[in-house]
Protein backbone atom coordinates (compact mmCIF):
# COMPACT_ATOMS: atom_id res chain seq x y z
CA UNK A 1 0.00 0.00 0.00
CA UNK A 2 1.30 3.38 -0.71
CA UNK A 3 1.86 5.96 1.98
CA UNK A 4 3.44 9.29 1.94
CA UNK A 5 3.21 10.65 5.61
CA UNK A 6 4.26 14.17 6.35
CA UNK A 7 5.82 15.68 9.52
CA UNK A 8 7.06 19.25 10.10
CA UNK A 9 4.54 21.88 10.56
CA UNK A 10 3.46 23.90 12.89
CA UNK A 11 2.86 27.20 14.16
CA UNK A 12 5.89 29.82 12.60
CA UNK A 13 6.74 33.46 12.72
CA UNK A 14 6.77 35.18 10.10
CA UNK A 15 10.08 35.55 8.30
CA UNK A 16 11.18 32.05 9.70
CA UNK A 17 12.32 29.12 8.17
CA UNK A 18 10.82 26.07 8.11
CA UNK A 19 11.39 22.63 6.42
CA UNK A 20 9.05 20.00 5.86
CA UNK A 21 9.02 15.86 5.66
CA UNK A 22 7.51 13.13 3.74
CA UNK A 23 8.44 9.94 4.34
CA UNK A 24 7.06 7.32 1.47
CA UNK A 25 6.43 3.46 1.51
CA UNK A 26 4.51 1.14 -0.63
CA UNK A 27 6.66 1.94 -3.76
CA UNK A 28 10.25 2.09 -4.92
CA UNK A 29 10.80 5.94 -4.48
CA UNK A 30 13.38 6.60 -6.22
CA UNK A 31 11.51 5.33 -9.18
CA UNK A 32 8.83 8.54 -8.84
CA UNK A 33 8.97 12.48 -9.51
CA UNK A 34 7.58 13.78 -6.55
CA UNK A 35 5.59 16.75 -5.56
CA UNK A 36 4.73 19.08 -2.85
CA UNK A 37 0.90 21.12 -3.34
CA UNK A 38 -0.34 23.57 -0.86
CA UNK A 39 -4.11 24.11 0.16
CA UNK A 40 -5.60 27.75 1.65
CA UNK A 41 -7.81 27.92 4.29
CA UNK A 42 -10.22 29.15 1.95
CA UNK A 43 -9.34 25.63 -0.36
CA UNK A 44 -7.94 27.40 -2.95
CA UNK A 45 -5.39 24.19 -3.97
CA UNK A 46 -1.32 25.53 -5.48
CA UNK A 47 1.25 23.69 -7.34
CA UNK A 48 4.54 24.39 -5.35
CA UNK A 49 7.07 22.21 -7.28
CA UNK A 50 8.01 18.97 -8.38
CA UNK A 51 11.63 16.94 -8.16
CA UNK A 52 13.02 14.78 -10.65
CA UNK A 53 12.95 10.48 -9.37
CA UNK A 54 16.92 10.81 -8.86
CA UNK A 55 17.09 14.56 -7.35
CA UNK A 56 18.64 16.21 -10.25
CA UNK A 57 16.05 18.42 -11.43
CA UNK A 58 13.67 20.52 -9.56
CA UNK A 59 11.25 22.66 -11.30
CA UNK A 60 9.68 25.46 -8.97
CA UNK A 61 6.04 27.67 -9.74
CA UNK A 62 7.24 31.18 -10.00
CA UNK A 63 6.11 32.59 -7.45
CA UNK A 64 7.49 30.62 -4.68
CA UNK A 65 10.89 29.52 -5.96
CA UNK A 66 13.17 32.30 -4.57
CA UNK A 67 11.59 31.22 -0.95
CA UNK A 68 10.72 27.24 -1.86
CA UNK A 69 13.50 24.45 -1.87
CA UNK A 70 12.42 20.95 -2.53
CA UNK A 71 15.04 17.81 -2.21
CA UNK A 72 15.34 14.14 -1.77
CA UNK A 73 17.05 11.44 0.33
CA UNK A 74 16.16 8.32 -1.82
CA UNK A 75 18.27 5.93 0.73
CA UNK A 76 15.53 7.49 3.22
CA UNK A 77 12.48 7.13 1.11
CA UNK A 78 12.06 10.82 2.23
CA UNK A 79 10.69 14.09 0.40
CA UNK A 80 11.61 17.47 1.54
CA UNK A 81 10.09 21.06 1.66
CA UNK A 82 12.14 23.97 3.17
CA UNK A 83 10.53 26.79 3.41
CA UNK A 84 12.47 30.11 4.23
CA UNK A 85 11.47 33.77 4.91
CA UNK A 86 7.52 32.59 5.55
CA UNK A 87 4.40 34.85 5.28
CA UNK A 88 1.18 35.14 6.20
CA UNK A 89 0.04 33.89 3.11
CA UNK A 90 1.94 30.78 3.35
CA UNK A 91 -0.73 29.37 6.10
CA UNK A 92 -2.00 26.27 4.04
CA UNK A 93 -2.16 22.75 4.87
CA UNK A 94 1.12 21.25 2.23
CA UNK A 95 0.70 17.61 0.64
CA UNK A 96 3.17 15.22 -0.74
CA UNK A 97 2.22 14.08 -3.59
CA UNK A 98 3.39 11.57 -6.04
CA UNK A 99 3.27 12.13 -10.18
CA UNK A 100 1.85 8.89 -11.52
CA UNK A 101 3.46 9.92 -14.72
CA UNK A 102 5.93 12.57 -14.74
CA UNK A 103 4.78 16.21 -15.05
CA UNK A 104 1.14 15.05 -14.99
CA UNK A 105 -1.23 14.21 -12.31
CA UNK A 106 -1.06 13.31 -8.77
CA UNK A 107 -1.92 9.60 -8.05
CA UNK A 108 -1.07 9.33 -4.27
CA UNK A 109 -1.49 12.07 -1.39
CA UNK A 110 -0.03 12.70 1.55
CA UNK A 111 -2.22 12.90 4.56
CA UNK A 112 -1.14 16.42 4.90
CA UNK A 113 0.38 19.09 7.12
CA UNK A 114 -0.78 21.87 8.55
CA UNK A 115 1.85 25.41 8.52
CA UNK A 116 0.18 28.24 9.87
CA UNK A 117 2.27 31.07 9.75
CA UNK A 118 1.47 34.28 13.13
CA UNK A 119 3.41 36.07 15.23
CA UNK B 1 -0.51 30.45 -16.21
CA UNK B 2 -2.99 28.66 -17.44
CA UNK B 3 -6.24 29.67 -15.80
CA UNK B 4 -8.78 26.57 -15.16
CA UNK B 5 -12.31 28.29 -13.94
CA UNK B 6 -14.71 25.90 -12.92
CA UNK B 7 -18.51 25.73 -12.42
CA UNK B 8 -20.62 26.05 -10.58
CA UNK B 9 -19.16 26.82 -7.46
CA UNK B 10 -21.87 24.28 -5.82
CA UNK B 11 -24.28 22.52 -7.11
CA UNK B 12 -26.75 21.78 -4.61
CA UNK B 13 -28.68 17.43 -6.06
CA UNK B 14 -30.33 15.01 -4.52
CA UNK B 15 -29.00 11.64 -4.12
CA UNK B 16 -29.90 9.84 -6.87
CA UNK B 17 -29.78 12.38 -9.24
CA UNK B 18 -27.03 12.69 -12.58
CA UNK B 19 -24.71 15.56 -12.32
CA UNK B 20 -22.43 17.73 -14.90
CA UNK B 21 -19.20 19.79 -13.65
CA UNK B 22 -17.85 21.87 -15.69
CA UNK B 23 -14.12 23.00 -16.29
CA UNK B 24 -12.87 25.74 -18.59
CA UNK B 25 -8.79 26.06 -19.80
CA UNK B 26 -8.16 29.38 -20.54
CA UNK B 27 -6.16 28.25 -23.69
CA UNK B 28 -6.21 25.13 -25.09
CA UNK B 29 -4.81 22.16 -23.42
CA UNK B 30 -5.86 19.17 -25.47
CA UNK B 31 -6.56 16.52 -22.59
CA UNK B 32 -4.22 17.51 -20.50
CA UNK B 33 -6.49 17.75 -17.15
CA UNK B 34 -7.50 15.46 -14.78
CA UNK B 35 -10.05 15.35 -11.79
CA UNK B 36 -9.56 14.65 -8.03
CA UNK B 37 -12.37 14.50 -5.17
CA UNK B 38 -11.85 15.83 -1.71
CA UNK B 39 -14.49 14.76 0.82
CA UNK B 40 -14.31 16.52 3.61
CA UNK B 41 -11.17 16.57 6.48
CA UNK B 42 -9.52 14.13 3.60
CA UNK B 43 -6.95 14.41 1.01
CA UNK B 44 -7.55 14.67 -2.77
CA UNK B 45 -7.78 11.58 -5.01
CA UNK B 46 -7.20 11.12 -8.41
CA UNK B 47 -10.48 10.19 -10.21
CA UNK B 48 -9.75 11.17 -14.10
CA UNK B 49 -6.85 11.52 -16.14
CA UNK B 50 -6.17 12.65 -19.21
CA UNK B 51 -9.99 14.38 -19.36
CA UNK B 52 -11.43 10.86 -19.59
CA UNK B 53 -9.33 7.97 -18.52
CA UNK B 54 -10.60 5.84 -15.65
CA UNK B 55 -8.52 5.05 -12.73
CA UNK B 56 -8.52 1.74 -11.05
CA UNK B 57 -10.78 1.55 -7.76
CA UNK B 58 -12.68 4.52 -9.03
CA UNK B 59 -16.28 3.66 -8.93
CA UNK B 60 -18.10 3.47 -12.77
CA UNK B 61 -20.23 6.19 -12.00
CA UNK B 62 -17.33 8.74 -12.80
CA UNK B 63 -16.73 9.47 -15.84
CA UNK B 64 -15.05 12.54 -18.01
CA UNK B 65 -14.99 14.03 -21.23
CA UNK B 66 -13.38 17.39 -23.45
CA UNK B 67 -10.92 18.55 -24.84
CA UNK B 68 -9.21 21.77 -26.17
CA UNK B 69 -10.79 24.25 -23.50
CA UNK B 70 -14.05 22.41 -22.23
CA UNK B 71 -13.64 19.45 -19.67
CA UNK B 72 -16.68 17.72 -17.86
CA UNK B 73 -17.01 15.56 -15.24
CA UNK B 74 -20.21 13.76 -14.92
CA UNK B 75 -21.63 11.78 -11.90
CA UNK B 76 -24.29 9.47 -13.00
CA UNK B 77 -26.58 8.34 -9.85
CA UNK B 78 -24.60 10.58 -7.58
CA UNK B 79 -24.57 8.80 -4.02
CA UNK B 80 -24.38 9.97 -0.94
CA UNK B 81 -20.38 9.47 -0.52
CA UNK B 82 -19.85 11.37 -3.17
CA UNK B 83 -21.09 14.58 -1.68
CA UNK B 84 -17.41 16.31 -1.81
CA UNK B 85 -15.20 18.79 -3.54
CA UNK B 86 -14.06 18.36 -7.30
CA UNK B 87 -11.00 20.41 -8.87
CA UNK B 88 -10.04 19.86 -12.13
CA UNK B 89 -5.95 20.00 -13.08
CA UNK B 90 -3.98 20.63 -15.87
CA UNK B 91 -0.31 19.67 -16.92
CA UNK B 92 -0.71 21.13 -20.79
CA UNK B 93 1.77 23.66 -19.39
CA UNK B 94 4.88 22.54 -16.84
CA UNK B 95 3.38 25.07 -13.80
CA UNK B 96 0.83 23.03 -12.91
CA UNK B 97 -2.47 24.48 -12.07
CA UNK B 98 -5.49 23.89 -10.51
CA UNK B 99 -9.54 25.19 -10.82
CA UNK B 100 -11.20 26.45 -7.95
CA UNK B 101 -13.61 23.59 -7.30
CA UNK B 102 -17.19 22.86 -7.43
CA UNK B 103 -18.59 21.60 -4.19
CA UNK B 104 -21.51 19.04 -4.67
CA UNK B 105 -23.59 19.55 -1.87
CA UNK B 106 -27.11 17.90 -0.59
CA UNK B 107 -30.35 19.80 -1.74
Amino acid sequence: EVQLVESGGGLVQPGASLKLSCVASGFTFSDYWMSWVRQTPGKTMEWIGDIKYDGSYTNYAPSLKNRFTISRDNAKSTLYLQMSNVRSEDTATYYCTREGTRGVFFDYWGQGVMVTVSS
Amino acid sequence: NIVLTQSPATLSVTPGESVSLSCRASQSISTSIHWYQQKSNESPRLLIKYASQSISGIPSRFSGSGSGTDFTLSINRVESEDFSIYYCQQSYSSLFTFGSGTKLEIK
